[in-house]
């Protein structure tokens, strides 16, 4: 079985200020690691994704996420935050054969807000 | 490519009729899920496909929620009979090996 867990719920902050989304992870099996940003009324857009390699991925407006194996977590950064940022992020978890053929197990989602 | 297509976007609908909730994948893909998000209860997987074969349903919730995939174009979720506790966004992804979600659809049931 596997779970994640993402330890804030809201996070606010200022605009132009970095920024740290902590997950951590729990599973038997091999991992994949993914974070989604859903913004108001919208579906789940993919930010980047852990499936092999180089432990820092990139991923799309920024962002970026370290996969540390022995501290089992996906935190995800960005550097310099813009109120479009402002949104609901979502850490996801899947083994075996990868979130091609399985599924995804979220965690709760963090509310980031960007404060002028 | 058009992406993940969901409809309804919205469905309001009264205690005890059917619902009826489409999802047409991305083209090329072999795996189909089916997503609730709630709340109270995040995002939960419901069912998934692969190669149109239901392979886990261990998170539908109750025997009144089915779904089927008759083909690599188009599944379907159903909710027989309907309940206020089923209001919820309901999404569909797709996936070859990276799961990319659709718009979702917005149930209110009354």
């Amino acid at each position: 079985a596997q779970s994640v867990t993402q330890l804030d719920s809201q996070v606010p902050v200022f605009e132009e200020a970095p920024v740290e989304l902590r997950c951590n992870y729990s599973s038997s099996v091999s991992v994949y690691l993914f974070w989604y940003v859903q913004y108001p009324n919208q579906g789940l857009q993919l930010l980047l994704k852990y499936l092999s390699g180089s432990t820092l991925v990139k991923g799309i407006n920024g962002f970026e996420a370290e996969f540390n194996k022995s501290q089992t977590s996906f935190h995800l950064r960005k550097p310099s935050v813009h109120i479009s940022d402002t949104a609901e992020y979502f850490c996801a978890v899947s083994g075996g054969s990868g979130g091609g053929a399985d599924g995804l197990t979220f965690g709760k989602g963090t509310h980031l807000i960007i404060q002028p | 490519d058009a992406g993940v297509i969901q409809s309804p976007r919205h469905e309001v609908t009264e205690m005890g009729q059917e619902v009826t909730l489409r999802c047409k994948p991305i083209s090329g893909h072999n795996s189909l899920f089916w997503y609730r998000q709630t709340m109270m209860r995040g995002l939960e997987l419901l069912i998934y496909f692969n190669n149109n074969v239901p392979i886990d349903d261990s998170g539908m919730p109750e025997d009144r929620f089915s779904a089927k995939m008759p083909n690599a174009s188009f599944s379907t979720l159903k909710i027989q009979p309907s309940e206020p506790r089923d209001s919820a966004v309901y999404f569909c992804a797709s996936s070859l090996s990276i799961p990319y979600f659709g718009p979702g659809t917005r149930l209110t049931v009354l």
